[in-house]
């Protein structure tokens, strides 16, 4: 079956620890996006990337990093700087013509001890 | 500065029922508009997408309208379900590089 994978589902961090998402596609997608959820809340864009070695930065970038090495792949990490990190994160792809639907993935929720 | 409205409050109504939810936007002149549902604790699912020149459109007993003066666009599920119960987003093309921009999204309630 094609689609979005991510993992793990929930996620517990330290205070001071990074942690890392991770988001894999099989859908032969260029384009992948990472977006944060806070309850009862939409989404705000995190960081995104339309190719492989080549991303930007969403709306709220800071106190987090990603890379693509791979177009499957496009892990993100929380930093130790992210001050509030609990949410639920959302990982998406979309081909990379106009207009771009969007296909996410189950998320994974972050929660801080 | 730029906004997507969604009825924060949750829409409950009974089954076989229209329900209809709004988007309004301000300050953005977006090519298309899309409609994701989301059930709680999973990721939205895409269902439909209306372009700036269309003014409706329909799959199955789903509608979306589209009206630029007003910056507004309505989903419609006609015959409703509880299986429909779901919280609702609206989509817009708003950032540069073809970025989605989501609205906070809208509760429907169907009772049976």
């Amino acid at each position: 079956d094609g689609g979005i994978t991510q993992s793990p589902k929930y996620l517990f961090r330290k205070e001071g620890q990074n942690v890392t998402l991770s988001c894999e596609q099989n859908l032969n997608h260029d384009a992948m996006y990472w977006y944060r959820q806070d309850p009862g809340q939409g989404l705000r864009l995190i960081y995104y990337s339309q190719i492989v070695n080549d991303f930007q930065k969403g709306d709220i970038a800071e106190g987090y990093s990603v890379s693509r090495e791979k177009k499957e792949s496009f892990p993100l990490t929380v930093t130790s700087a992210q001050k509030n990190p609990t949410a639920f994160y959302l990982c998406a792809s979309s081909t990379a013509g106009l207009p771009e639907t969007q296909y996410f993935g189950p998320g994974t929720r972050l929660l801080v001890l | 500065s730029q906004k997507i409205e969604q009825n924060s409050e949750a829409l409950n109504i009974q089954e076989g029922k229209t329900a209809t939810l709004t988007c309004n936007y301000t300050n953005y002149s977006p090519a298309y508009l899309q409609w994701y549902r989301q059930d709680p604790g999973r990721g939205p699912v895409f269902l439909l997408l209306i372009r700036e020149n269309e003014k409706e459109k329909r799959k199955e007993r789903l509608k979306v309208t589209f009206d630029t003066t007003l910056k507004q666009s309505l989903f419609h599920i006609t015959a409703s379900q509880p299986a429909d119960s779901a919280t609702y987003l609206c989509a817009l093309d708003a950032h540069a590089g073809n970025m989605l921009t989501f609205g906070g999204g809208t509760r429907l309630m169907v009772k049976p």
